[in-house]
């Protein structure tokens, strides 16, 4: 699986949009991104993935650049309960499809 | 709630002693997934399970751990003779096959 880099903390203020990058220059064409948040001493939480095409949930918003090499995620009115790590995992559909976590973005809310 | 469940959510243990986790998936999902985190960073794959056989186990899961999934429905992770460096957060995931994995809110092991 394709290894990401994304910046290690960022901050927001409550209502605004959080936008959390992240690189993934090696990524495969059959590799989706992941996206989880874990909220601390919680079990990760699954946001959103996608292959090549924008997706939109409830939660988030997930756009890929065209070379699919980076990706963002949107909070579009971020919350004090958004606060949380953030992990963009690239992963392939093989047989196994381990997830592979990277250290994530801090993402802290601010009042 | 027909998330994933885990058992207990803490355990602390004594160096030496055995202890034993338990992991109910999502009831229809086939695949189950052992992640251990340390303080401080991501979730590492551990072992998987597609229905009762074990498929994948990573370098990580030494000799003195053993999982298994009898009946293809929940999962128990043992650890033998803890040590301190055992000391850690287990997370189990369940999949319906290749897809998203949704994760259990963890058992925290501490060996005192």
């Amino acid at each position: 699986d394709a290894k990401t880099t994304q910046p290690p903390s960022m901050d927001c203020a409550e209502g605004r949009a959080a936008n959390l990058p992240c690189n993934h220059s090696t990524i495969s064409g059959n590799e989706y991104v992941y996206w989880y948040r874990q909220i601390h001493s919680q079990g990760p939480q699954y946001i959103i993935h996608g292959l090549k095409n924008n997706e939109t949930n409830e939660m988030a918003s997930l756009i890929i650049t065209e070379d699919r090499k980076s990706s963002t995620l949107i909070l579009p009115h971020a919350t004090l309960r958004d606060t949380a790590v953030y992990y963009c995992i690239v992963r392939g559909h093989s047989s196994g499809s381990r997830l592979t976590f990277g250290e994530g973005t801090q993402l802290t809310v601010n009042p | 709630d027909t998330g994933v469940s885990q058992d207990p959510r803490h355990k602390i243990t004594k160096r030496g002693q055995n202890v034993t986790f338990r992991c109910d998936p999502i009831s229809e999902h086939n695949r189950l997934y052992w992640y251990r985190q340390t303080l401080g960073q991501g979730p590492e794959f551990l072992t998987y399970f597609q229905n009762e056989a074990q498929l994948e186990k990573s370098r990580l899961l030494s000799d003195r751990f053993s999982a298994e999934r009898p009946k293809g429905s929940f999962s128990t992770l043992e650890i033998q003779r803890t040590e301190q460096g055992d000391s850690a957060m287990y997370l189990c995931a369940s999949s319906l096959g290749l897809d998203t994995q949704y994760f259990g809110p963890g058992t925290r092991l501490t060996v005192l």
